[in-house]
C-alpha cells in the first residue's frame, strides 16, 4: 500500500538552530499538507501545497513540494520553544475519490532553550 | 471560530466492553473522518462520512461501526473491546469530500482499554 515516511523520526536542536523534516510517498500526490500536533494535543493543519515545485512560506516556516510530486519538507529557521511538537505530512490517498489523509510517520522536534 | 467537539474526552473500559464516541462537526462542515493514533504512531484513517452516508472505509475493525446523523454529527460504536484498542481516536471535518480541503481535527477522545 502507499507508504509516507519521514526523516528523521526525532531532532533535538538548540533555540535558535535550524530545523527540517522531509517527506517521501512512495507515489504521486494530488497535495500535500502539514500537521503540528503538540505533545498531548491534536493534529493542526500548517498549510498544503498543490503545485509541482510548489515552495509557500508562514513566517519561520518554509514549505516545499517536489518536482515530482512525490517529496516535500519543511524547514524552520531559527526554532522557538513554541516549535515543540510533531510534524506530520499527510497526503490524500493514491486514487482515491475522497480525501482521507496518509499521514507520514512524523518527526518530533524538541528544542532546547 | 466553532472548532470540532468530540465527546468524551478520556473514557476507560474493560475488555469486552463497549465505547461509543461522539463528534460534532465545525458547523455548515458535511464530510466527517475517524482516525485512530497509538501511542508514538501517525494517525491512521478509519473510516469518513460525507452528507451522512459513508463515503471511504479504511484499516477499520469488523468491531466497529459508525454513522453520521442527519445534523451531521458522527459516533463511532467500538464493541467487545481488546487491549490494542487503546489509542487516541480523532475526529476531523472538512467542507466537501474531494478536491483540496484541509481537515480540522478535533481535539480527541482518550480510549483505555483495561
Amino acid at each position: 500500500g502507499q507508504q509516507v515516511m519521514q526523516i528523521p523520526q526525532y531532532q533535538h536542536v538548540q533555540e535558535g538552530e535550524d530545523f527540517t523534516t522531509y517527506c517521501n510517498s512512495s507515489t504521486t500526490l494530488s497535495n500535500i499538507q502539514w500537521y503540528k500536533q503538540r505533545p498531548g494535543g491534536h493534529p493542526v493543519f500548517l498549510i498544503q501545497l498543490v503545485k509541482s515545485g510548489e515552495v509557500k512560506k508562514q513566517k519561520r516556516l518554509t514549505f516545499q513540494f517536489g518536482e515530482a510530486k512525490k517529496n516535500s519538507s519543511l524547514h524552520i529557521t531559527a526554532t522557538q520553544t513554541t516549535d515543540v511538537g510533531t510534524y506530520f505530512c499527510a497526503g490524500p490517498e493514491y486514487g482515491g475519490a475522497t480525501n482521507k489523509l496518509i499521514f507520514g510517520t512524523g518527526t518530533l522536534l524538541a528544542v532546547q532553550p | 471560530a466553532a472548532g470540532v467537539i468530540q465527546s468524551p474526552r478520556h473514557l476507560i473500559k474493560e475488555k469486552r466492553e463497549t465505547a461509543t464516541l461522539k463528534c460534532y462537526p465545525i458547523p455548515r462542515h458535511d464530510t466527517v473522518y475517524w482516525y485512530q493514533q497509538g501511542p508514538g504512531q501517525d494517525p491512521q484513517f478509519l473510516i469518513s462520512f460525507y452528507e451522512k452516508m459513508q463515503s471511504d472505509k479504511g484499516s477499520i475493525p469488523d468491531r466497529f461501526s459508525a454513522q453520521q446523523f442527519s445534523d451531521y454529527h458522527s459516533e463511532l460504536n467500538m464493541s467487545s473491546l481488546e487491549l490494542g484498542d487503546s489509542a487516541l481516536y480523532f475526529c476531523a471535518s472538512s467542507l466537501g469530500i474531494g478536491g483540496v480541503n484541509e481537515q480540522f481535527f478535533g481535539p480527541g477522545t482518550r480510549l483505555t482499554v483495561l
